[in-house]
């Protein structure tokens, strides 16, 4: 199974400030028509988890472009520019490339 | 409005069986792959099982294999899971997404499984 891993656990983050995820996967997830299925989530407090980023880096439709993604291979990355209060939660990755689909264990922003 | 309904959670015993169904409004569902997710209590997120769009594929993750079986009725936009031989460590939020990717998601459906 593909292992996908998260860092860091936790992060405290400023209002206004960047804030950075990084994901790493244990084997390439390149698919076989080329396109790389590296998806990013968001888990607010109580509610289901949404999609916020597919294929790496296309942003989902009504997600703020605070929030981006990039990375290739194994190697991946969420930004969000400037954290706002409505971004607390956690964050998680998934790769839809192998099967099974596996998940990071997630991220969890929080506000200083 | 593109949304997904879960139903079917509730308590069970240990070795029992249960059925989630999940219903889905403002897209045909028949169009797309769908999948079941689940979260156990304060504990990140873990695919259990995914159904291409005419069901003649399944997938499943290893800790449910034998024992769960995901299924879809097209005509009612259903999708199903179908949980046997249930252990205390099924017992979380259920989750449909719809396809591979898991774009949109449900409001979950709660499984207790405990004597």
């Amino acid at each position: 199974d593909v292992v996908m891993t998260q860092s860091p656990l936790s992060l405290p983050v400023t209002l206004g400030q960047p804030a950075s995820i990084s994901c790493r996967s244990s084997q390439s997830l390149v698919y076989s028509d080329g396109n790389t299925y590296l998806n990013w989530f968001q888990q607010r407090p109580g509610q289901s988890p949404r999609r916020l980023i597919n294929k790496v880096s296309n942003r989902d439709s009504g997600v703020p472009d605070r929030f981006s993604g990039s990375g290739s291979g194994t190697d991946f990355t969420l930004k969000i520019s400037r954290v706002e209060a409505e971004d607390v939660g956690v964050y998680y990755c998934m790769q839809g490339t192998h099967w099974p689909l596996t998940f990071g264990g997630g991220t969890k922003v929080e506000i200083k | 409005e593109v949304q997904l309904v879960e139903s079917g959670g509730g308590l069970v015993q240990p070795g029992g069986s249960l059925r989630l169904s999940c219903t889905a409004s403002g897209f045909t569902s028949s169009n797309f792959q769908m999948s079941w997710v689940r979260q156990a209590p304060g504990k990140g997120l873990e695919w259990v099982a995914n159904i291409n769009q005419d069901g003649s594929q399944r997938f499943y993750v290893d800790s449910v294999k034998g024992r769960f079986t995901i299924s879809r009725d097209n005509a009612k936009n259903s999708l199903y899971l179908q949980m046997n031989s249930l252990r205390a460590e099924d017992t979380a939020v259920y989750y449909c997404a719809r396809d591979r990717q898991c774009y949109i998601w449900g409001q979950g459906t709660m499984v207790t499984v405990s004597s």
